[in-house]
């Protein structure tokens, strides 16, 4: 399996542009999650799916920031417009989810190689 | 939501053990895990305990699990310099109606000769 797959690599834009950074997850897997790193405020989780479906977008900084996943083998984040505070290195996991009974069995989440935003 | 604790930094000789703390936040969390991350690449998945368990070796590797404490450890036997990276501590809650995970901040070791 090529793992998780994430794209561009490096992304530099203006200010005010829009931004896509795009997911492959693992086949198979039924969870996807985006997260941003930064050296300020370490690794956050922006928002997270299962089978398609978004379960929290908690950590969805503000309305720029949207996120779909339109089926089990791809998703974007898109930040429109972008500012020089979104400068940061996103990354995309997956993991299949199992639960056994009541509880949640241990399921590793997968990291893509990061997206390294630079907005100008 | 509240914040998964680590030390920033931590320097260690080449040959020696490595110790690597975390205090998470939720005593009801049921997996505790362990990953790293390499430079330019993203978190890899080193080790993980349930919460019913006070220990788990795998290899070079142990896992100290204080609950009561809500402390979490990670020791190196044998520290290389291969393994310089950011280590990051993270707690899965039973709470949680989903599956994600909150992570600490990460600590940079780094390995001299």
């Amino acid at each position: 399996d090529a793992g998780v797959i994430q794209s561009p690599r490096h992304e530099v834009t203006e200010m005010g542009q829009e931004v896509t950074l795009r997911c492959k997850p693992i086949s198979g897997h039924n969870s996807l999650f985006w997260y941003r790193q930064t050296m300020m405020r370490g690794l956050e989780l922006l928002i997270y799916f299962n089978n398609n479906v978004p379960i929290d977008d908690s950590g969805m900084p503000e309305d720029r920031f949207s996120a779909k996943m339109p089926n089990a083998s791809f998703s974007t984040l898109k930040i429109q417009p972008s500012e020089p505070r979104d400068s940061a290195v996103y990354f995309c996991a997956s993991s299949l989810e199992r639960t056994s009974g009541s509880r949640f069995s241990h399921n590793e989440q997968f990291f893509g190689p990061g997206t390294r935003l630079t907005v100008l | 939501g509240e914040d998964v604790e680590q030390s920033l930094f931590l320097s260690v000789r080449e040959g020696d053990s490595s110790v690597i703390n975390c205090t998470y936040t939720d005593s009801s969390s049921t997996y505790l895990y362990w990953y790293k991350q390499e430079p330019g690449a993203g978190l890899q998945l080193l080790t993980y305990i349930f919460s019913n368990m006070d220990m788990k070796q795998d290899q070079r590797l142990t896992v100290l699990l204080n609950k009561k404490d809500k402390h979490l450890s990670l020791r190196i036997a044998d520290t290389q310099t291969g393994d310089s990276a950011i280590y990051f501590c993270a707690e899965r809650q039973e709470a949680n109606s989903g599956y994600a995970l909150n992570f600490g901040k990460g600590t940079s070791l780094l390995v001299t000769p």
